[in-house]
């Protein structure tokens, strides 16, 4: 099955500066990688997707980029601001009959923004 | 709209007792799955349905049983509680974005102790 990891598992990054969180997957098959933010307390929510067809993906602040070849995909959070404090999950999956449901997800990186 | 309702959202069971995690969602979603959620081990796939009638097993189904018999619920069973039960159990259910991209969208979240 699907194997992700996911790095740093805690970040803090001065308000303003820029963020990155890294992941890697192992099964070639997998080909949509979407990215999840956790507030605190709070239920997971979709911030940012890509498809294994893209090399990066941007919405307003935040970026996604993958490298097929290598495996790994990496997300870029701009212009940090408080509210952007929380976990971060990336994750992985390949297609199946449905679609792109079944989702591996890594261990999450604490995202801490320092005012 | 209520999205995607768990109930209930803390729970303290002994060890051996059983229970029932209700999730319901009224987005007609045909995709819906659990993941329990550990501290540094990420969103973990219990189990998951595409459709009423049809679950299958994710990565970590052992002392846990589904149903499905409609689209709208799917009910998590602890058989015999155990203390590594102790966990964040989330319900989501997924819609089919373009491309076969899908979002989840998760419920609030149940705090479960077993002492």
């Amino acid at each position: 099955g699907e194997n992700v990891e996911q790095h740093p598992s805690t970040l803090s990054v001065q308000e303003g500066d820029s963020a990155v969180i890294k992941c890697t997957y192992s099964d070639s098959a997998s080909n949509y990688f979407p990215w999840y933010k956790q507030e605190l307390g709070k239920r997971p929510q979709l911030i940012i997707d890509i498809r294994s067809n893209v090399g990066e993906k941007k919405d307003q602040r935040i970026a996604v980029t993958l490298n097929k070849t290598a495996k790994h995909f990496s997300l870029h959070i701009t212009e940090t601001q408080p509210e952007d404090s929380a976990v971060y999950f990336c994750a992985a999956s390949s297609t199946s009959n449905f679609g792109n449901e079944k989702l591996t997800f890594g261990t999450g990186t604490r995202l801490t923004i320092i005012p | 709209n209520a999205g995607v309702t768990q109930t209930p959202k803390f729970q303290v069971l002994k060890t051996g007792q059983s229970m029932t995690l209700q999730c319901a969602q009224d987005m007609n979603h045909e995709y819906m799955s659990w993941y329990r959620q550990d501290p540094g081990m990420g969103l973990r796939l219990i189990h998951y349905s595409v459709g009423a009638g049809i679950t299958d097993q994710g990565e970590v189904p052992n002392g846990y049983n589904v149903s499905r018999s409609t689209t709208e619920d799917f009910p998590l069973r602890l058989l015999s509680a155990a203390p590594s039960q102790t966990s964040v159990y989330f319900c989501a259910s997924s819609v089919l974005l373009g491309q076969g991209d899908t979002e989840a969208f998760f419920g609030q979240g149940t705090r479960l102790t077993v002492v």
